[in-house]
């Protein structure tokens, strides 16, 4: 099975720039790498997805290694809100592998 | 409103009762999926439906099972609960696109005592 590994948590002070790290070695050609996160009470909530090339859009950038077999959830500036438990995900055909995830602190 | 409701929020159950969690979505979305999460463990795929005729096992369905009413609906049985099905489940929906994203429902808590 397609599996990930991700620290158990991070800390970032507010306003700073935040990269949440995530292994995925076994990640065959056509795996997909998604992050989500999730709110406490909440359900996890898409923050982006990329295959092969760095993505951004106006929750995150994702930098995907060379090699594929890591990536980097980047979050440009932290606030409170980004608080939370994120995911990295490797679609795999019609199945996702959630990893345990990083619990992410957002110091004032 | 949600785009996809689980109903209910919360539930206590005891040992051997049956059970049902439902999930309707207004995404028309046709994959339709319900994970588990436990403290530590992630999130888990215990099914997963494509279609209203398609029903597909995920990596710990022993013990579940599901029925997919309708396009919009799809539900999760507990045929006989036990207290270590104890956990917090959610339903989620896709596109059939190859690359589309899970939109997740706000989850149900279920106590199995």
């Amino acid at each position: 099975d397609a599996k990930t590994t991700q620290p158990n948590s991070m800390e970032s002070n507010e306003e700073e720039p935040v990269h949440l790290p995530c292994n995925h070695s076994t990640i065959s050609g056509t795996d997909y790498i998604h992050w989500y996160r999730q709110l406490p009470s909440q359900g996890p909530e898409y923050v982006i997805h990329g295959l092969t090339s760095n993505v951004n859009n106006r929750m995150a950038s994702l930098a995907i290694a060379e090699d594929r077999k890591s990536s980097t959830l980047i979050l440009h500036r932290a606030t409170l809100r980004d608080a939370a438990v994120y995911y990295c995900i490797l679609r795999a055909g019609n199945q996702f592998y959630f990893g345990t995830g990083t619990s992410l602190t957002v110091i004032p | 409103d949600a785009d996809v409701t689980q109903t209910p929020r919360n539930r206590i159950t005891k040992t051997g009762k049956r059970i049902m969690l439902e999930c309707s979505q207004t995404k028309g979305h046709d994959r339709m999926y319900w994970y588990r999460q436990d403290p530590g463990l992630g999130l888990r795929l215990i099914y997963y439906s494509f279609d209203v005729k398609d029903i597909n096992k995920g990596e710990i369905s022993d013990g579940y099972s599901v029925s997919r009413q309708a396009q919009a609906k799809f539900s999760l049985s507990l045929e006989s609960a036990i207290p270590n099905q104890t956990a917090l489940y959610f339903c989620a929906t896709s596109e059939g696109v190859r690359n589309s994203p899970l939109h997740f429902g706000n989850g149900t808590r279920l106590t199995v005592t």
